[in-house]
């Protein structure tokens, strides 16, 4: 079975500097991996997603993420950031190519919460 | 317009109760998602459905039952109430890519409805 796992529960930064949070997967056989972005009292909203080609994928607000495949890991990083950045930010894997019972099944880390400072 | 919106939206009850959490979505989506939120924040899914039928089913206590009246429907019902169950419950729903086995569709997700059991 699929993992995911955030190093960090909990990021402050100061307004206008870089952020990197990150996300290490395991898993035995292929996966798609996902940024989503909570913000108080809402739902999850989609970052961006990594499903093939091009290790770099650039998201909504500026956020960009780097799959590797050695280091299963897939890092999320901003070089500038708001405070309305501040929010919960999970990661999330869903197999390659599942079907039946694992269809559009995903699975989420605990969760990073990125506090920005002004 | 809401997309995928969640009744009620805050939910405190006693022990040993039944309740019952609705999930609407406007987006035209097939299917549709619960997961599960708890105090740890790990966000684990419990339930799928693909146009009215059950498609995962995760290891969830059978006090748990959800119902599809339509397509733009999942209810959640809970019998039986444990301190246990006190957790955020978020909807989501997609449009399926069945050849991407849900890789390529987008979850979007309701605010969530945060449960608290006494």
């Amino acid at each position: 079975a699929q993992s995911v796992t955030q190093l960090d529960s909990q990021v402050p930064v100061f307004e206008e500097a870089p952020v990197e949070l990150r996300c290490n997967y395991s898993s035995s056989v292929s996966v798609y991996l996902f940024w989503y972005v909570q913000y108080p009292n809402q739902g999850l909203q989609l970052l961006l997603k990594y499903l093939s080609g091009s290790t770099l994928v650039k998201g909504i607000n500026g956020f960009e993420a780097e799959f590797n495949k050695s280091q299963t890991s897939f890092h999320l990083r901003k070089p500038s950031v708001h405070i309305s950045d501040t929010a919960e930010y999970f990661c999330a894997v869903r197999l390659a190519n599942a079907g039946g019972t694992s269809y559009g099944k995903l699975t989420f880390g605990q969760g990073t919460i990125l506090t920005v400072h002004p | 317009d809401t997309a995928v919106s969640q009744t009620p939206k805050y939910l405190v009850t006693q022990m040993g109760n039944d309740k019952s959490i609705k999930c609407e979505q406007n987006l035209g989506h097939d299917t549709m998602y619960w997961y599960k939120q708890d105090s740890k924040k790990f966000l684990k899914i419990m339930f799928s459905y693909n146009n009215k039928e059950l498609i995962i089913n995760e290891t969830v206590p059978n006090r748990f039952s959800p119902k599809s009246p339509d397509k733009a429907h999942l209810n959640l019902h809970i019998n039986s109430l444990e301190l246990g169950d006190s957790a955020v419950y978020f909807c989501a729903s997609s449009h399926p890519n069945l050849a991407s086995g849900g890789a390529l569709e987008t979850q979007y997700f309701g605010p969530g409805t945060r449960l608290l059991v006494l």
